[in-house]
C-alpha cells in the first residue's frame, strides 16, 4: 500500500531563513506526490505536485519541492521563510482504490516561522 | 464562485444521535471526497464519489454513509454517533482525469463535530 511519512511534527525557522519540511514515500509503481497547506481554521490548499519530469517542482507562494527517487523523498523547501508561512503542511501520495485514484496523506508537519 | 462549501460549521451531538453533513461544490467537478482530520493522524479518507449516483469506501468508512444524488452535492451521514467520531470533517472535490487519474483537490472549510 502507498504511504507517506513526515518525520517531524514541528519545524521551527526564523523569518528570512531557508526552510525544509521533510516527506518520504513508499509506493509500488510511479510515485505521484503532492503538498498541501492548511492555515488555522481553514481547509487544505494545494501547493504543488510531482507527476513526472524535472525533480525540482515549483509551486504556489514561492514553495518548491525536490523529488529524489533514490532516497524516496519529496521535501518541501522555500529559500526565505515568511511569518505568514506558519501553517500545517501535508505531504500526500496517490493511492489506487477500485481502479480510481485517491490521496493518502501524511500526518502533517507544523511549520512555525518566528519574526 | 463559492468553491466548496460545507454545512454546518459546528455541531454537538449526543451519543446515538444522527446527523447529515452537506457538501456542495460549484465547479462542476466529477469527484468528491469526505475526510476526517484528527490530531496526529493527518487526513483519512472516509468515502468518495467518482460521479453522480456513485459512492465508494475509503480508508475509514465504518459508521458513516454517503449519497451523491446530485453532481454538486455530497452528503455524509452518521446514523448513530459515537464519541470516536468526534473530529473535523472536510469535503473536497476535483476534476476527473489528470495525469495518473488525479487532479488537485479543492477543500471546503470543514465541519467541527463533537459527540458527547
Amino acid at each position: 500500500a502507498q504511504s507517506v511519512a513526515q518525520p517531524e511534527d514541528q519545524v521551527n525557522v526564523a523569518e528570512g531563513n531557508p526552510l525544509t519540511v521533510k516527506c518520504t514515500y513508499s509506493v509500488s509503481g510511479n510515485p505521484y506526490l503532492f503538498w498541501y497547506v492548511q492555515y488555522p481554521n481553514r481547509g487544505l490548499q494545494f501547493l504543488l505536485k510531482y507527476i513526472t519530469g524535472d525533480n525540482l517542482v515549483k509551486g504556489s507562494y514561492g514553495f518548491e519541492a525536490e523529488f529524489n527517487k533514490s532516497q524516496t523523498s519529496f521535501h518541501l523547501k522555500k529559500p526565505s521563510a515568511l511569518v505568514s508561512d506558519s501553517a500545517l503542511y501535508f505531504c500526500a501520495v496517490r493511492a489506487v482504490n477500485s481502479g480510481y485514484s485517491t490521496l493518502t496523506f501524511g500526518k502533517g508537519t507544523m511549520l512555525l516561522v518566528s519574526p | 464562485n463559492a468553491g466548496v462549501t460545507q454545512t454546518p460549521k459546528f455541531r454537538v451531538l449526543k451519543t446515538g444521535q444522527s446527523m447529515t453533513l452537506l457538501c456542495a461544490q460549484d465547479m462542476n467537478h466529477e469527484y468528491m471526497y469526505w475526510y476526517r482530520q484528527d490530531p496526529g493522524m493527518g487526513l483519512r479518507l472516509i468515502h468518495y464519489s467518482v460521479g453522480e449516483g456513485t459512492t465508494a469506501k475509503g480508508e475509514v468508512p465504518d459508521g458513516y454513509n454517503v449519497s451523491r444524488l446530485k453532481k454538486q452535492n455530497f452528503l455524509l451521514g452518521l446514523e448513530s454517533a459515537a464519541p470516536s467520531q468526534t473530529s473535523v470533517y472536510f469535503c473536497a472535490s476535483s476534476q476527473q482525469g489528470g495525469t495518473g487519474g488525479l487532479n488537485e483537490q479543492f477543500f471546503g472549510p470543514g465541519t467541527r463535530l463533537t459527540v458527547l
